[in-house]
């Protein structure tokens, strides 16, 4: 069973443009959710989409952005980029569709962004 | 909010010697959810273990093992006969509030404790 793949693994770009990341989840699931991770931050909880539709968004700002096909499959773009954008961006799909609290979380490998 | 607090940034171990990484949490929901994760220098974040608030038992899995304190709100990660290749960044992770129209807050992960297993 293939896990959750990631594309591309690496990626430089430069400040003002914008990037689009993907993310497959393992075959079966629905839901996927996105991940920053940075030294001084630690791991922060971007977006997670269910069946084509967000559920639920954590404190970032209008620039990052994703959605999620028929599917299941799902993009997130940064616009504008900053330099403070650069980071390991990690994709998680889950099974349960319900919110479930114990539903466990599979990650992809990430996709590391660096921004010059 | 909920909150997940490691306080050991690092530990060295010898290898085949038990590890214990410490975990609190802080949280004003009564449902939520507990994992470890396991980062390798590749990045992935891998699976460990998983301690549900209304559980009786503490969770195992394998070599791990979770020791659920609830009242304290600890919920730490036993490793047993630890490995070189138990070598990592591991995470304790929570997961709160389930809404009535589904979905629930994302995972709120801790600072991660980098362990390092010594032959």
């Amino acid at each position: 069973k293939a896990g959750v793949t990631q594309t591309p693994r690496y990626l430089i770009k430069t400040r003002g443009q914008q990037v689009t990341l993907s993310c497959s989840p393992i075959s079966g699931h629905r839901s996927v959710s996105w991940y920053q991770q940075t030294p001084g931050q630690g791991l922060q909880f971007l977006f997670e989409y269910f069946s084509e539709t967000q559920r639920n968004k954590g404190n970032f700002p209008g620039r990052f952005s994703g959605r999620q096909f028929s599917n299941s499959r799902s993009e997130m773009n940064v616009s504008t980029l900053e330099l403070g954008d650069s980071a390991l961006y990690l994709c998680a799909s889950s099974l349960s569709g319900q919110g479930i609290v114990g539903t466990e979380a599979f990650f992809g490998q990430g996709t590391r962004l660096t921004v010059v | 909010a909920q909150k997940i607090t490691q306080t050991q940034p690092g530990m060295f171990v010898q290898e085949k010697e038990a590890v214990t990484l410490d975990c609190t949490y802080d949280t004003s929901d009564p449902s939520y959810g507990l994992f470890w994760y396991k980062q390798p220098s590749s990045g992935e974040m891998i699976f460990l273990i998983y301690q549900g608030s209304y559980d009786q038992q503490n969770a195992t899995e394998g070599r791990y093992s979770l020791n659920f304190q609830k009242a304290r709100k600890s919920a730490n990660l036993v490793i047993s006969a630890s490995q070189l290749g138990d070598s990592a960044m591991y995470f304790c992770a929570m997961r709160a509030r389930v809404y009535s129209g589904g979905g629930a807050d994302g995972l709120t992960f801790g600072k991660g404790t980098h362990l390092i297993i010594q032959p």
